[in-house]
C-alpha cells in the first residue's frame, strides 16, 4: 500500500534562515509527489510536483523540493524563510496517474521575525 | 475567474440532523472529490467522482452520501449516521485521466460543527 509520512508536526525557523519540511513516501513503481500549503481556515493550494525528470523541482513562492529515490524522500525547501510562509504544509503521493492522492498528516511551519 | 466554490463556509447543526454541503466548480474538470480534515490526521477521502452520474467511496464513506447530476456540482450530505461529523470539509477537482497528473484544485472549505 502506498503511504506518505511527515515526521515533524511542527518546524520553527527564524525569518531569513533556510527551511526544510521533511517528507518520506512508500509506493511501488514510480511515484508522483506533491506539496500543498494551507493557510488558516482555507483550502489547500498547490505548490509543486515531481512526476519525472530533474530531481530538483521549483514551485510557487520560492519553494523547491528534491526527489531522492534512494532515500524515498521529497523534502520541501526554501533558501530564506518569510513570516508569511507560516502555514500548514502537506506532502502527497500517488502511484502513477491511475491512483488517488494520499496525503501526509501535515507539518506546521512557524517562521519567527 | 475559474475556481471551486464551497458553501456554506460555517455551519452549525444539532445532532441527528442531515446537512448538505455544496461544491460547485467552473474549471470544466471531470473529477471531483470530498475530503475530511481533522487536526493531526491530514486529509481523508470521503467520496470521489470521475464522471457525471457515477461516484465511488473513498476511505471514510460511512455516514456520508453524494450525488453527481451535473459536471459542475458535487454536493455532500452528512447524515445522522455519521458518528463524529464535526470537521473541516474540503472539496477538490482535477482534470482526470488520461491528462491528469494529480494536481488537485481545492475550494475554501466548509466547517461543520454539530452541537
Amino acid at each position: 500500500a502506498q503511504s506518505v509520512a511527515q515526521p515533524e508536526d511542527q518546524v520553527n525557523v527564524a525569518e531569513g534562515n533556510p527551511l526544510t519540511v521533511k517528507c518520506t513516501y512508500s509506493v511501488s513503481g514510480n511515484p508522483y509527489l506533491f506539496w500543498y500549503v494551507q493557510y488558516p481556515n482555507r483550502g489547500l493550494q498547490f505548490l509543486l510536483k515531481y512526476i519525472t525528470g530533474d530531481n530538483l523541482v521549483k514551485g510557487s513562492y520560492g519553494f523547491e523540493a528534491e526527489f531522492n529515490k534512494s532515500q524515498t524522500s521529497f523534502h520541501l525547501k526554501k533558501p530564506s524563510a518569510l513570516v508569511s510562509d507560516s502555514a500548514l504544509y502537506f506532502c502527497a503521493v500517488k502511484r502513477g496517474n491511475t491512483d488517488k492522492l494520499i496525503f501526509g498528516t501535515g507539518t506546521r511551519l512557524q517562521v519567527f521575525p | 475567474d475559474g475556481g471551486i466554490t464551497q458553501s456554506p463556509k460555517y455551519l452549525f447543526r444539532k445532532e441527528g440532523q442531515n446537512v448538505t454541503l455544496s461544491c460547485e466548480q467552473n474549471l470544466n474538470h471531470d473529477a471531483m472529490y470530498w475530503y475530511r480534515q481533522d487536526p493531526g490526521q491530514g486529509l481523508r477521502l470521503i467520496y470521489y467522482s470521475q464522471i457525471v452520474n457515477d461516484f465511488q467511496k473513498g476511505d471514510i464513506a460511512e455516514g456520508y452520501s453524494v450525488s453527481r447530476e451535473k459536471k459542475e456540482s458535487f454536493p455532500l450530505t452528512v447524515t445522522s449516521a455519521q458518528k463524529n461529523p464535526t470537521a473541516f470539509y474540503l472539496c477538490a477537482s482535477s482534470i482526470d485521466l488520461p491528462r491528469d497528473t494529480g494536481e488537485l484544485f481545492f475550494g475554501e472549505g466548509s466547517r461543520l460543527t454539530v452541537l
